[in-house]
């Protein structure tokens, strides 16, 4: 089945520990997304890329880092610079182009906590 | 400075009846609308959209209404069921300064639908 993985889905981060979260799709997208999700709040953009090997920040990229070495691929590391890192981590791509390039499709989530 | 907003944080209606989940924007360069719905703990579920040169769409039991010169946009679901019960976000897309096409997310309505 054609979809995005986000894995783990549960996540704890220990003081001044770098953590990655994972976001594979299999639906050839060209776009993908990070969001955070705080209670009670809509979803942030964190940081987008439209193409290998490029990306581009988002409204809240402090303290967050990404890659994107495969178009399937496109990782998120929450750094000890980010100092409120406790939220619920929303992976995303689409297809670029056309009204589809506007419709996001979600992955199910990481929930990220601080111990 | 939100540019979406969801103004009801919770809305509750009975089985059989009529929900209507409304959402405010304020940039005019949007140009897309989208509505998602979202489990506890899930990803958010593409639901229903409408590009700006309509004002009406529908599919099934959901319709959404727009009203570009007051800048708002509803959602209706007719007959409502307790499945439906989540939470609705709101959301607006428009090209960015870098070029690609992002989501606006407005902060969402939690819909219960009581038996």
């Amino acid at each position: 089945d054609g979809g995005i993985t986000q894995s783990p889905k549960y996540l704890f981060r220990k003081e001044g520990q770098n953590v990655t979260l994972s976001c594979e799709q299999n639906l050839n997208h060209d776009a993908m997304y990070w969001y955070r999700q705080d209670p009670g709040q809509g979803l942030r953009l964190i940081y987008y890329s439209q193409i290998v090997n490029d990306f581009q920040k988002g409204d809240i990229a402090e303290g967050y880092s990404v890659s994107r070495e495969k178009k399937e691929s496109f990782p998120l590391t929450v750094t000890s610079a980010q100092k409120n890192p406790t939220a619920f981590y929303l992976c995303a791509s689409t297809p670029q182009g056309g009204l589809k390039g506007n419709i996001q499709y979600f992955g199910a989530g990481t929930r990220l906590s601080v111990l | 400075d939100q540019q979406v907003k969801q103004n009801s944080p919770s809305l509750s209606v009975q089985e059989g009846r009529i929900s209507i989940l409304n959402c405010d924007y304020t940039n005019s360069m949007f140009d897309y609308f989208l509505w998602y719905k979202k489990y506890p703990a899930e990803g958010p579920t593409f639901l229903i959209s409408i590009s700006s040169i309509k004002d009406k769409n529908e599919d099934g039991r959901f319709t959404v209404f727009l009203n570009k010169s007051a800048k708002h946009l509803s959602l209706h679901i007719v007959p409502s069921q307790p499945g439906d019960s989540a939470v609705y976000f709101c959301a607006a897309s428009g090209w960015s300064s870098g070029s690609a096409r992002q989501l606006t997310f407005g902060s969402g309505t939690q819909l219960t639908v009581l038996p």
